[in-house]
């Protein structure tokens, strides 16, 4: 019953140093995001991946990459950590395009940069 | 774009107080609304959601009416339980062949014995 699984729950990191952040889902589904929460400022969509092998922005991009590594996984990967990217990171998946399905969300990683 | 304006917070209420919390949106179409629910240390949980206008969604004692009329997706509840404590978000999706969620900045609510 783990529904949407992340890793690690929390990291510090340096400022220009490199981390990926794990996230895998046992739900069969299409499709996965990634949302940075931070405070004032609800979720906003960094990347998504509607299907095995494609990737698209969100409405924050920049100074993040994702693989989507099989339809169970799903990684987002920051090259030179900034202390802008100081957040909270969600990944989430549902099972596709049809805009009732709900979204199952990870518990998140709390990552801080110095 | 799409847009989700929620009540600003915090809310805090004692039991058994009735709640609102204001959701209103702006977006192209016919949107499919949601509330989801963030406890302390926890990713976000569905609570309800409604997906055409006039639709009620219901859960745990929460409810909320898509009204299209007004933009609006307010969540109620009849009778708060400390248990309730929470952030509560207010979000949709576009029916235009994505499924991309939008967000409110959320409404933290505390509720006190």
């Amino acid at each position: 019953n783990a529904g949407v699984t992340q890793t690690p729950k929390f990291q510090v990191l340096k400022t220009g140093q490199s981390m990926t952040l794990q996230c895998a889902q046992d739900m069969n589904h299409n499709s996965m995001y990634w949302y940075r929460q931070d405070p004032g400022m609800g979720l906003r969509l960094i990347y998504y991946s509607a299907s095995e092998g494609t990737t698209d922005k969100g409405e924050v991009p920049n100074g993040y990459n994702v693989s989507r590594l099989n339809k169970r996984e799903f990684s987002l990967r920051l090259e030179s950590a900034a202390p802008s990217q100081t957040s909270v990171y969600f990944c989430a998946s549902s099972a596709g395009r049809i805009s009732n399905q709900p979204q199952h969300f990870g518990d998140g990683t709390r990552l801080s940069i110095l | 774009g799409d847009s989700v304006t929620q009540m600003e917070g915090p809310v805090t209420l004692s039991e058994e107080a009735f709640l609102t919390i204001n959701c209103t949106y702006t977006a192209t179409g016919y949107p499919s609304l949601f509330w989801y629910v963030q406890y302390p240390g926890e990713g976000l949980q569905l609570l309800l959601k409604a997906t055409k206008a006039d639709d009620k969604g219901s859960n745990k004692g929460f409810e909320a009416t898509y009204r299209k009329e007004t933009t609006s997706f307010h969540l109620e509840k009849g009778s708060v339980q400390v248990s309730d404590s929470a952030v509560y978000f207010c979000a949709l999706t576009s029916n235009f062949g994505n499924e991309k969620l939008t967000f409110g900045t959320g409404t933290r609510l505390t509720i006190i014995p």
